[in-house]
């Protein structure tokens, strides 16, 4: 079954305004990392925060981690063109017999932003 | 500091070809990841390597495919007898060795290898 789970699956908005994405998962979970994949190129890593964390900054991006809800979100402040991307959230397992290097993806949340 | 190369980063085979991916990890990082992306779909784990070892081949199919991570050299993600449904962007990752137990590091993606299947 799918263990991360992005929505929405499609975001656009203008300019300067704020992106918030939503992921949820299943299972316990190690650590939940957020990635970005521009159209037809690798991803890059954005940040990733411990099963322990419940807010984390990295320049103009917060996450947030409830895993009571099992949920995080990814807010993106003062959009620019350039942030136009897929976004994903990957999570690692912590049951036991679980393997915390085996990272599980969502289908993504499509953010465009106009100009 | 270069990140994860890999290379090529689109082959074209005809079925029944074989595709070789490689991958060479970022320099201080003993874990490769290789994953496999479908159109509009996210990353599926294939399989976990550390130098000369598999610990993780689950998400491999069991049939024509094979990944090495070799003591000297790139890693390689081999297909043998290609085939169209093999069609995938194929993306490798490393990470450094984990310390303590429970926690892992981020893996730090390549730009991937996009394989077309004729």
């Amino acid at each position: 079954s799918q263990q991360g789970e992005e929505d929405p699956q499609a975001l656009s908005i203008q300019e300067g305004e704020n992106a918030t994405m939503n992921c949820s998962y299943k299972t316990s979970i190690n650590n939940l990392q957020w990635y970005r994949q521009n159209s037809g190129r690798g991803l890059v890593h954005l940040i990733l925060i411990r099963s322990n964390e419940r807010e984390k900054h990295s320049g103009r991006l917060r996450v947030t981690l409830d895993t009571s809800k099992k949920s995080s979100s990814l807010l993106i402040t003062a959009s620019r063109a350039a942030d136009t991307a897929s976004y994903f959230c990957a999570t690692d397992a912590s049951y036991s017999g679980g393997s915390n290097y085996k990272l599980t993806f969502g289908k993504g949340t499509l953010l465009t932003v106009n100009p | 500091n270069a990140g994860v190369m890999q290379n090529p980063r689109h082959l074209v085979r005809r079925r029944g070809q074989e595709a070789r991916l490689r991958c060479s990890p970022m320099k201080g990082h003993s874990h490769v990841y290789w994953y496999r992306q479908l159109p509009e779909e996210g990353l599926k784990f294939m399989v976990y390597l550390q130098k000369e070892n598999i610990i993780d081949e689950s998400g491999m199919p069991k049939e024509r495919f094979s990944a090495e991570f070799p003591k000297e050299g790139p890693s390689i993600l081999r297909i043998q007898q290609v085939v169209r449904g093999d069609s995938a962007a194929y993306f490798c990752a490393s990470s450094p060795p984990m310390g303590g137990t429970g926690y892992s590091y981020e893996q730090f993606f390549g730009p991937g290898t996009r394989l077309t299947v004729l």
